[in-house]
């Protein structure tokens, strides 16, 4: 049974270039989160998505952006990248009715 | 708001030496409450969780945590640490079931755990 997997596990971006990110999410599971995990930092909430919409957003700018599909894959954009941008994505699945999520191995975002 | 402390930033033990790795959390609502483990590279494994029942949660890798509602502490502990165990260690707080599903986790900011021979 397959985990959570994202692509690609690292990608270099310029300073003001676009990028999507990609994760397919664990067997069973309805729910999409993703996080930003910046170097030495706990794991930050970006937002959820559950039924092909988006649920809930954490503090984030309106440059992130995603998009579930009908199976339950998901998509992470950013636009207009900043420096600051990079940091592990790590994206999450997890079914409406139980307790706990499943982490991929993440996304490591370099912006130069 | 929730918000999650993890009151250590690097906690180096010896290999076989006990080890306690504290987190503390504040919440207006009934939480439920992780810890999870990252490995260099990697992303993150659950090590246990606490929804409700008996405080002390056993995890995998003989790793254990107790819910202290009063002190607002779920701190993590393991009797006898191998050097397999250096990583990061993260404690989470979620507001499970608001919504009927699955809530945000907020996240500390981490416990390295560095075992010596």
């Amino acid at each position: 049974d397959a985990g959570v997997t994202q692509s690609p596990t690292h990608l270099i971006k310029t300073r003001g270039q676009q990028v999507t990110l990609r994760c397919s999410p664990k067997s069973g599971h309805d729910t999409v989160s993703w996080y930003q995990q910046a170097l030495g930092q706990g794991p930050q909430f970006i937002f959820q998505y559950y039924e092909e919409e988006e649920r809930q957003r954490g503090n984030f700018p309106d440059r992130f952006s995603g998009h579930q599909f009908p199976n339950y894959s998901s998509e992470l954009n950013v636009n207009a990248l900043l420096l600051g941008d990079s940091a592990l994505y790590l994206c999450a699945s997890g079914a409406s009715e139980t307790y706990g999520y499943t982490f991929g191995s993440g996304t490591r975002l370099t912006v130069v | 708001a929730q918000s999650v402390t993890q009151l250590d930033s690097q906690v180096p033990v010896f290999e076989e030496a006990p080890v306690e790795l504290r987190c503390n959390y504040s919440s207006s609502v009934s939480v439920y409450l992780f810890w999870y483990v990252q490995y260099p590279n990697q992303g993150l494994q659950l090590l246990l969780k606490y929804l409700s029942g008996s405080t002390l949660v056993k995890g995998i890798n003989g790793f254990e945590a107790e819910f202290n509602k009063s002190q607002t502490s779920f701190h993590l502990r393991k009797p006898s640490v191998h050097i397999s165990d250096t990583a990061e260690y993260f404690c989470a707080v979620s507001d499970w079931g608001t919504q009927g599903g699955s809530e945000k986790l907020v996240f500390g900011k981490g416990t390295k755990l560095t075992v010596n021979p």
